[in-house]
């Protein structure tokens, strides 16, 4: 299986702030990677997908970059309604597999 | 406005199976677009894809869960759903149905809202 690592596990943040979460998989899997948010009590919402495809109906602060091993989601300016879990998901190859989640919290 | 819904105990005892049915509305499960999955959430951790399925019948899962997995499609009732077997503590979580686009491991751009099922003696 690919093993993806997401960096940092949590943040503490403020809103406006620019945030960044970092994705690194196991082996290259060229643009195949999802990025979700998730807030408590609620299924993932799909952010962005093809490495930097934002999904229709998710806010321009979102977005996403790179490919192969290496992946950044950057939230340009954090909003109040931000402060969730993201998670980094690999479709490349079967069984995708997810990141171990990265927390924003308020500063 | 498309809808997935998750049904089935939620509470089941060690060696029994668990049953949970994903019930599609405001679209055709039978789309060749989209495939059919199961993803679980242990409470406080990640997420784990359980095993995904097209309106054809063909099945996809993943090898951890294999040996005790079973998803199957009714087109008729536009439903979905998952039976794993011999259940341990291990496997209570947050039990999530999910479109997945294009392929039987693409990303999922339409979520149920999640059932917990416990698993406890």
């Amino acid at each position: 299986d690919i093993q993806m690592t997401q960096s940092p596990s949590s943040l503490s943040a403020s809103v406006g702030d620019r945030v960044t979460i970092t994705c690194r998989a196991s082996q290259s899997i060229y643009k195949y990677l999802n990025w979700y948010q998730q807030k408590p009590g609620k299924a993932p919402n799909l952010l962005i997908h093809a490495a930097s495809s934002l999904q229709s109906g998710v806010p321009s602060r979102f977005s996403g970059s790179g490919s192969g091993t290496d992946f950044t989601l950057t939230i340009s300016s954090l909003q109040p309604e931000d402060f969730a879990t993201y998670y980094c998901q690999q479709s490349y190859s079967t069984p995708p597999t997810f990141g171990q989640g990265t927390k924003v919290e308020t500063k | 406005q498309l809808q997935l819904q998750e049904s089935g105990p939620g509470l089941g005892k060690p060696s029994e199976t668990l049953s949970l049915t994903c019930t599609v509305s405001g679209g055709s499960i039978s789309s060749t677009t989209y495939y059919w999955g199961w993803i679980r959430q242990p409470p406080g951790k990640g997420l784990e894809w359980i095993g995904t399925i097209y309106y054809s019948g063909s099945t996809f899962y993943n090898p951890s869960l294999k040996s005790r997995v079973t998803i199957s499609v009714d087109t008729s009732r536009n439903q979905f759903s998952l039976k794993l077997s011999s259940v341990t503590a291990a496997d209570t979580a947050v039990y999530y149905c999910a479109r997945l686009y294009g392929y039987s491991y693409g990303y999922s751009d339409y979520w149920g809202q999640g059932t917990l099922v416990t698993v406890s003696s």
